[in-house]
């Protein structure tokens, strides 16, 4: 069984759509979190949940709006999409361990393209 | 976060070890030393981490100088699979919980 997954892999739309990508973990893991890659390869925070709460919210445009419907779920969606929003997003989870140190788990990632 | 430096790029050949290196001179005491790599076209994956004392498990080594400025990744005997990103993080155990990723070294691993 996969640990996190995502859905879709691959997704093409238009200017202006909105649209959601999807993501699970099946770890039993307490944060999740969203990151972007873009296409210089950097990866950075975009949002964190803990226990279906924000914790982490990086100065991204109020078109992405996480939700967290449980602890096992992490969805992100985007309104009015714009080309700079094409990047791959990646998904990961983690669960603090003891002495505060916690391994993320993170998916296969969502290729997004806006045209 | 401590920010820390990677060569950028490195080769290594198959079955030899790979010793990546990473400088974070500003690191504070309840700062962590993490290690992921990110192979192409997939989602990053954890390594290694450490405090000061060396660690060692399945995939690599990790090496801390004393003074915990400076630490190396060792991959004993690196394959073709091992070819990837590699992110050397530095973070503190409490608190922000999202990893800080830099530009990492892309290690080659040549036939």
């Amino acid at each position: 069984d996969t640990a996190v997954s995502q859905t879709p892999k691959y997704l093409v739309t238009q200017m202006g759509n909105d649209k959601s990508i999807k993501c699970e973990q099946n770890l039993g893991h307490d944060t999740m979190y969203w990151y972007k890659q873009d296409s210089k390869k950097f990866l950075k925070i975009m949002f964190s949940y803990n226990n279906k709460e924000l914790i982490i919210n990086e100065t991204v445009p109020n078109r992405f709006s996480p939700k967290s419907p449980d602890k096992a779920h992490l969805n992100l969606h985007i309104n009015s999409l714009e080309l700079g929003d094409s990047a791959v997003y990646f998904c990961a989870s983690s669960q603090d361990q003891a002495g505060g140190t916690d391994t993320q788990y993170f998916g296969p990632g969502t290729r997004l393209t806006v045209l | 976060d401590a920010k820390t430096t990677q060569p950028p790029s490195m080769d290594c050949a198959e079955g030899r070890a790979a010793n990546l290196p990473c400088n974070h001179s500003t690191i504070s005491g309840n700062e962590y030393v993490y290690w992921y790599r990110q192979i192409h076209s997939q989602g990053p994956q954890y390594i290694i981490h450490g405090l000061k004392n060396n660690e060692t498990n399945e995939m690599a080594s990790l090496i801390i100088t004393e003074d915990r400025k400076s630490s190396t990744l060792i991959l004993p005997h690196a394959t073709l699979r091992d070819t990837a990103v590699y992110y050397c993080i530095v973070r503190p155990h409490t608190g922000r919980r999202a990893l800080t990723f830099g530009s990492g070294t892309r290690l080659q691993v040549q036939p």
